[in-house]
């Protein structure tokens, strides 16, 4: 199976910070990547895939890099609203796997 | 507008079964791989698996921790998917997405549309 490691696991900033989260492959998996935001009681969200395509409607301070085994979601300056839990997912194999997530909350 | 509307959840003793619908409207079912996820309580994502298209015969891919105990299946004509949940144990314990992925010429890009999800408790 293929691992995903997120860090940091848990993240404290303030409006209008740059926040960068990375997700690590434990094999590689080229750009088959994905990000999804999810809010308390809320389903996920799919911001970011194919590694760096940013999903219709996703505000554009968002974006992904990498391929391989090393990738990652920036947000250029954080919003109010963009504060919530972020998971990578990996689409290149089954089993379909998730990283553990990354909170990220108010300083 | 693409929804996803599950239902079917509840409380279910161990080694009870449930079985879980998601309706979805909005798009051509008929196409879409489609997905169940599922998040324990307080917990991250977990796949749970996959049905195939039409093209693809409908054929199945499971998570190991569920594979032998669970099974998807889906109505084109009624643009459902089902997941029937037999064994359950208290892990299973979560609540269950239903999920629309895109894939295109075999190769699958983005779960785009997620469900509200249905609450699973397997307690005695």
């Amino acid at each position: 199976d293929i691992q995903l490691t997120q860090s940091p696991s848990f993240l404290s900033a303030s409006v209008g910070d740059r926040v960068t989260i990375t997700c690590r492959a434990s094999q590689g998996i080229s750009r088959s990547l994905s990000w999804y935001q999810q809010k308390p009681g809320k389903a996920p969200k799919l911001l970011i895939y194919a590694a760096s395509t940013l999903q219709g409607g996703v505000p554009s301070r968002f974006s992904g890099s990498g391929s391989g085994t090393e990738f990652t979601l920036t947000i250029s300056s954080l919003q109010p609203e963009d504060f919530a839990t972020y998971y990578c997912q990996q689409l290149n194999s089954y089993p379909l796997t998730f990283g553990g997530g990354t909170k990220v909350e108010i300083k | 507008e693409v929804q996803l509307v599950e239902s079917g959840g509840g409380l279910v003793q161990p080694g009870g079964s449930l079985r879980l619908s998601c309706a979805a409207s909005g798009f051509t079912f008929s196409d879409h791989y489609m997905e169940w996820v599922r998040q324990a309580p307080g917990k991250g994502l977990e796949w749970v698996g996959r049905s195939r298209n039409k093209a693809l015969s409908y054929t199945t891919e499971y998570a190991a921790s569920v594979k032998g105990r669970f099974t998807i299946s889906r109505d084109d004509a009624q643009k459902s998917l089902y997941l029937q949940m037999d064994n359950l144990r208290t892990e299973d314990t979560a609540i269950y997405y239903c999920v629309r992925t895109y894939c295109n010429g075999g190769n699958c890009y983005r779960f785009d549309y997620w469900g509200q999800g249905a609450l699973v408790t397997v307690d005695s």
